[in-house]
């Protein structure tokens, strides 16, 4: 079984500034995904960022990147020029890959990230 | 990107009666369908896992008897909890998956989620 852990249950960070947030699994499928899920107050959940295994390069969207370090089994999320709106639960997820699309969602249990003003 | 719908937002209940959640994907058509529960400030825990036209297939611990899962359509899937209990209360939340789409992989869309309330 896939297991997913984050060791920082809440961080604080000032406005304009980067923050990282940590996340290890531990697996031993080779084909897998990563996720970051942000879940703002309003409780929708949001995808911030998705990491193939397979792929060497550390995915990134606009101010989201991540760390993917495989053979440590680490994905870390960076967050810069961090903003009020991006206050929210932060979950790191895994899935193991496949062609059936029955595979599911297997949830750290998250990081409360506070922005201030 | 895609909508998932959930419906309703809020309801209240009493101790021992029924209550059904609708989960739409209101612009995709959703192979796979997912449950879960959220307590206060806690992780997403996965209570099922549904394909259209079959039987869900429940997590180690949840009592399909009381969840009730039903897949209808590629669009619709409910979440009938029966004889609720206080204990049952809870944030709900679907999710939909699409089908496989290019590079192999597929989108998974969250609802905004049900707040049960047992009184």
């Amino acid at each position: 079984a896939q297991t997913v852990t984050q060791s920082q249950p809440e961080m604080s960070v000032q406005e304009a500034e980067t923050v990282t947030l940590s996340c290890t699994y531990d697996t031993s499928e080779n084909n897998y995904y990563l996720f970051w899920y942000k879940q703002p107050p309003s409780r929708q959940m949001i995808l911030v960022i998705r990491q193939e295994a397979y792929k060497q390069q550390n995915a990134t969207e606009n101010r989201f990147s991540v760390n993917f370090q495989k053979a440590a089994k680490s994905f870390s999320l960076k967050i810069s020029d961090s903003q009020l709106g991006d206050t929210a639960m932060y979950f790191c997820a895994f899935m193991k890959g496949s062609n059936f699309g029955n595979e599911k969602l297997t949830f750290g249990t998250g990081t409360r990230l506070t922005i201030i003003p | 990107g895609a909508v998932v719908s959930q419906h309703p937002s809020w309801v209240i209940c009493k101790s021992g009666t029924s209550v059904k959640i609708e989960c739409r994907s209101l612009d995709f058509q959703a192979t796979t369908m997912f449950w879960y529960r959220q307590f206060p400030k806690q992780s997403l825990m996965l209570m099922a896992t549904s394909n259209e036209g079959s039987k869900a297939t429940y997590e180690q611990g949840v009592e399909k008897d009381k969840f009730l899962i039903n897949h209808a359509s590629l669009t619709l899937s409910t979440l009938t909890v029966t004889s609720a209990h206080p204990e049952d209360s809870s944030f709900y939340i679907c999710s939909a998956r699409t089908g496989v789409i290019a590079g192999g992989y597929y989108e998974q869309y969250f609802g905004p989620g049900t707040r049960l309330t047992v009184t």
